[in-house]
């Protein structure tokens, strides 16, 4: 089976900081990599499919990038909004998620 | 609107059973695929099941098979998760999801989840 590892697990930031999440498969799964956000006490919005197509509706500040075993998500400019776990997901796997905090 | 609304979650005790449901609307059900995912608490989320368009294909979690019995009713617009032999570990808020039509389970729209507590 495929094992998805994200980092960092929690990352503190500020509002207006470039944020850079990493997800790492276990064997090379082409683009077939998806990202969310999700909010407590809300549903899981997917952000970002095929690695690098963003969703409608999705600000732009968000961004993800890569192939094969390694991918990014990128926030350009932290909006308070956007303080969130963020999964990257492949099929039926989950990465373990990273929290991003208010420092 | 794309609409997902899950139920039937509660309090079981362990070796129990329990059918979770989710009402469709704002979309043709029948022309997607759909799936469960749950998030125990303080966990990350975990995809538990999947199910194709006509209900003729089905994929699970290892830790669910021959547990768990996802199953849609395309008439009614529902989704279902069978529940038996639950476990401590099974407790969590349990999401349906409906899969984007390109066969790499993407999760564009998803319901507000119900929780699911296996206690004794």
């Amino acid at each position: 089976d495929i094992q998805m590892t994200q980092s960092p697990s929690t990352l503190s930031a500020s509002v207006g900081d470039r944020v850079t999440i990493t997800c790492r498969a276990s064997q090379s799964i082409s683009s077939w990599l998806a990202w969310y956000q999700h909010k407590p006490g809300k549903a899981p919005n997917l952000l970002i499919s095929d690695a690098s197509s963003l969703e409608s509706g999705v600000p732009s500040r968000f961004s993800g990038s890569g192939s094969g075993t390694e991918f990014t998500l990128t926030i350009s400019s932290l909006q308070p909004d956007d303080f969130a776990t963020y999964y990257c997901q492949h099929y039926g796997t989950f990465g373990q998620g990273t929290k991003v905090e208010i420092k | 609107e794309v609409q997902l609304v899950e139920s039937g979650g509660g309090l079981v005790q362990p070796g129990g059973s329990l059918r979770v449901s989710c009402a469709a609307s704002g979309f043709t059900f029948s022309s997607y695929w759909m799936s469960w995912v749950r998030q125990a608490p303080g966990k990350g989320l975990e995809w538990v099941a999947n199910i194709k368009e006509d209900g003729s294909e089905k994929n699970y979690v290892d830790t669910v098979k021959g547990r768990f019995t996802i199953s849609r009713d395309n008439a009614k617009n529902s989704l279902y998760l069978q529940m038996n032999s639950l476990r401590a570990e099974d407790t969590a808020v349990y999401y349906c999801a409906r899969e984007r039509p390109k066969g790499a389970v993407y999760l564009d729209h998803w319901g507000q989840g119900t929780l699911v507590t296996v206690s004794s």
